[in-house]
């Protein structure tokens, strides 16, 4: 079962500390999406990616957080500094197209803990 | 920017019971999807329904676009079918980034 892939599953950081999360999309798809829950919330669009490409980063927040997604490879969500606030799930999506028609299949997410 | 409402928040059954969830968007969309998060956390794709009507087991799901809502039916429900159930949308015109509801949480007992 080729899905989307997310590690770690399960996060845990000290204030100030890296956090690095990977996403391998569904076998075929080009088009990956980051997503944010925080508890007891919705989620949220945080950036969308073709490969080398950031295409729409609007809800990804000004400093610390950074995303990527290489020629070869998963997609890297990388958080700089961690703080409390951060402590979430993360999930990433991925679709065939970049047409806002198609389905985005989602990965089981990671949580992510800040100490 | 679009908005998402579903009703209604909270949603108590006992098993074997119906259901009729909504999610109300306040613009025209070219993409929806309802979504079931287990109590796990894990986040399943239930339907891609940007119009119509679809039916998968004892889920079904209609979308009237003209109209700005969709609707999921649960029926004869189970224990499993615990969680919440979201909704959400893609806007005409934009990126394909989905835009969630608050999501309805059911809890059916035995």
């Amino acid at each position: 079962n080729a899905g989307v892939m997310q590690n770690p599953r399960h996060l845990v950081r000290r204030r100030g500390q890296e956090a690095r999360l990977r996403c391998s999309p569904m076998k075929g798809h080009s088009h990956v999406y980051w997503y944010r829950q925080l508890p007891e919330e919705g989620l949220k669009f945080m950036v969308y990616l073709q490969k080398e490409n950031i295409i729409d980063e609007s809800g990804m927040p000004k400093e610390r957080f950074s995303a990527e997604f290489p020629k070869e490879g998963p997609s890297i969500l990388r958080i700089q500094q961690v703080v409390r606030g951060d402590s979430a799930a993360y999930f990433c999506a991925s679709s065939n197209s970049g047409g806002n028609t198609y389905e985005q299949y989602f990965g089981p997410g990671t949580r992510l803990t800040v100490t | 920017g679009i908005q998402v409402e579903q009703s209604p928040p909270d949603l108590i059954l006992q098993e074997g019971a119906n259901s009729t969830l909504r999610c109300n968007f306040s613009d025209s969309v070219n993409n929806l999807q309802w979504f079931h998060q287990n109590p796990w956390g894990q986040l399943i794709n239930l339907f891609y329904i940007p119009s119509g009507t679809k039916q998968n087991g004892r889920l079904s799901a209609t979308t009237v676009a003209t109209e700005r809502y969709s609707l999921l039916y649960i029926s004869s429900s189970q224990t499993t079918d615990s969680g919440v159930y979201f909704c959400a949308v893609t806007p005409s015109g934009g990126y394909n980034k989905l835009i969630f509801g608050a999501g309805t949480r059911l809890a059916v007992h035995p």
